[in-house]
């Protein structure tokens, strides 16, 4: 049973350009979540899509988007890339909200760094 | 405003017992949950208290007090490998009901010693 995965691992960028990160959930997942996590920080949500749409959104400007594709994945496309979009990427899935227990499912990351 | 309190960091010794305290104060709530994450890795869910009381998984328990805004995570005989940063995360509630959102604090980085 795979887990959730992510690429790349590893993105180096420069200001200015744009990049997209990838994330396949858990098998028999439907909610993708992403979140971002600087250095020494706890993850902040950036938003969630279920049934191909986004669900929810946290404090973070337009430059972040995403989609979900019919099979699930998903990508997150950040635009216009600042210094201060290096951080760590995490793709989490889960199941409809409301299921007991609650567990979400983060994948390994995709370190990205802005020069 | 949302914000969730822990101690930076806590240093204990193999076999020990350590306690990660967390306060929170957000707009909605339905639950508060647990994550332990390496170095370098991906969090890993560890507990999870809807209600208040004690959740027991192995050698982790986490509890709740709703009425206090406070729950703490508590680690028993701990092992070299429990080094790692330790996230409480609330669960928000919307309108429409439960969430999948998690608000994170900033995490609790413990320290396992010989």
């Amino acid at each position: 049973d795979a887990g959730v995965t992510q690429s790349p691992t590893h993105l180096i960028k420069t200001r200015g350009q744009q990049v997209t990160l990838r994330c396949s959930p858990k098998s028999g997942h439907d909610t993708v979540s992403w979140y971002q996590q600087a250095l020494g920080q706890g993850p902040q949500f950036i938003f969630q899509y279920y049934e191909e749409e986004e669900r929810q959104r946290g404090n973070f400007p337009d430059r972040f988007s995403g989609h979900q594709f019919p099979n699930y994945s998903s990508e997150l496309n950040v635009n216009a890339l600042l210094l201060g979009d290096s951080a760590l990427y995490l793709c989490a899935s889960s199941s409809l909200p409301g299921l007991a227990p609650d567990t979400q499912y983060f994948g390994p990351g995709t370190r990205l760094t802005v020069l | 405003g949302q914000s969730l309190e822990q101690p930076s960091e806590v240093t204990a010794v193999e076999g020990a017992i350590v306690q990660i305290n967390c306060t929170y104060q957000t707009s909605g709530f339905y639950g508060l949950s647990w994550y332990q994450q390496h170095d370098g890795g991906a969090p890993t869910f560890l507990s999870y208290n809807a209600l208040d009381g004690l959740e027991e998984t192995g050698r982790f328990s986490s509890f709740l007090s709703r009425s206090d805004s406070y729950g703490y995570l508590l680690l028993q005989e701990l092992q070299m490998k429990d080094s790692a940063s330790y996230f409480c995360a609330v669960r928000e509630i919307s309108r429409g009901g439960a969430t999948n959102k998690l608000i994170f604090g900033t995490g609790t980085l413990l320290a396992v010693q010989p």
